[in-house]
């Protein structure tokens, strides 16, 4: 069956750079586009970017520009996020997505269940 | 960027009635080109993440019972719980997927009255 089995919890420092894995399984991951959504403690969802199934491109949002980068393993059929210049504002759940192959404004489906990264001092 | 709006933040409803939740979108949803409305409903439950439950504004998702629908069109939609029952107890969120940045609503949060 369809599956993304994420990485680990996390703790990090403010200033350093954390990276999430998603390894999905039960699909082809070249075929579909890939979403990453944040969930801060206690707050709603909010979407980061996208890494195309082309594997040549991302579309990030404008609030993260700069700061993340998107990228993919197909050996180990494995997306991850990097973000970087790490603030406390950066604790949240961070979840890996699965979008149709409709192109980049889909819905999500299925998710990951969410790796947990921690920024304090 | 599209800004979603939900009502109410929270709601109790008591078993075996109904619950509406509603969704506000800050520009028309419904895509000319191909008559749909890119809208969704995702349910999450605590220490879960979201699963989706309703697409194209009244989709319903493969598995999802059929006491939830979904329906409204261009700024303003509902999901509804025709008759709660306890394992509905959960946030619920809408998502526009018609541009970028995706963008979700607030959530509402269904509780057992």
């Amino acid at each position: 069956q369809v599956q993304l089995l994420q990485s680990g919890a996390e703790v990090k420092k403010p200033g350093a750079s954390v990276k999430v894995s998603c390894k999905a399984s039960g699909f082809t991951l070249t075929s579909y586009y890939m979403h990453w959504v944040r969930q801060a403690p206690g707050q709603g969802l909010e979407w980061m970017g996208t890494f195309y199934p082309s594997g040549k491109s991302t579309i990030y949002a404008r609030k993260f520009q700069g700061r993340v980068t998107m990228t993919r393993d197909t050996s180990t059929s494995t997306i991850y996020m990097e973000l970087s210049s790490l603030r406390s504002e950066d604790t949240a759940v961070y979840y890996c997505a699965r979008g149709p192959p409709l192109g980049v404004t889909t819905w999500f489906d299925p998710w990951g269940q969410g790796s947990l990264v921690t920024v304090s001092s | 960027d599209i800004v979603m709006t939900q009502s109410p933040d929270s709601l109790a409803v008591s078993l075996g009635e109904r619950a509406t939740i509603n969704c506000k979108s800050g520009q028309s949803l419904l895509y000319s080109s191909n008559n749909k409305n890119h809208l969704a409903w995702y349910q999450q439950k605590p220490g879960q993440p979201p699963t989706l439950i309703i697409y194209w504004a009244s989709t319903r998702e493969s598995g999802v019972p059929d006491r939830f629908s979904g329906s409204g069109s261009g700024t303003d939609f509902t999901l509804t719980i025709s008759s709660l029952q306890a394992e509905d107890v959960a946030v619920y969120y809408c998502q526009q997927y018609y541009t970028t940045p995706l963008t979700f609503g607030g959530g509402t949060k269904v509780e057992i009255k």
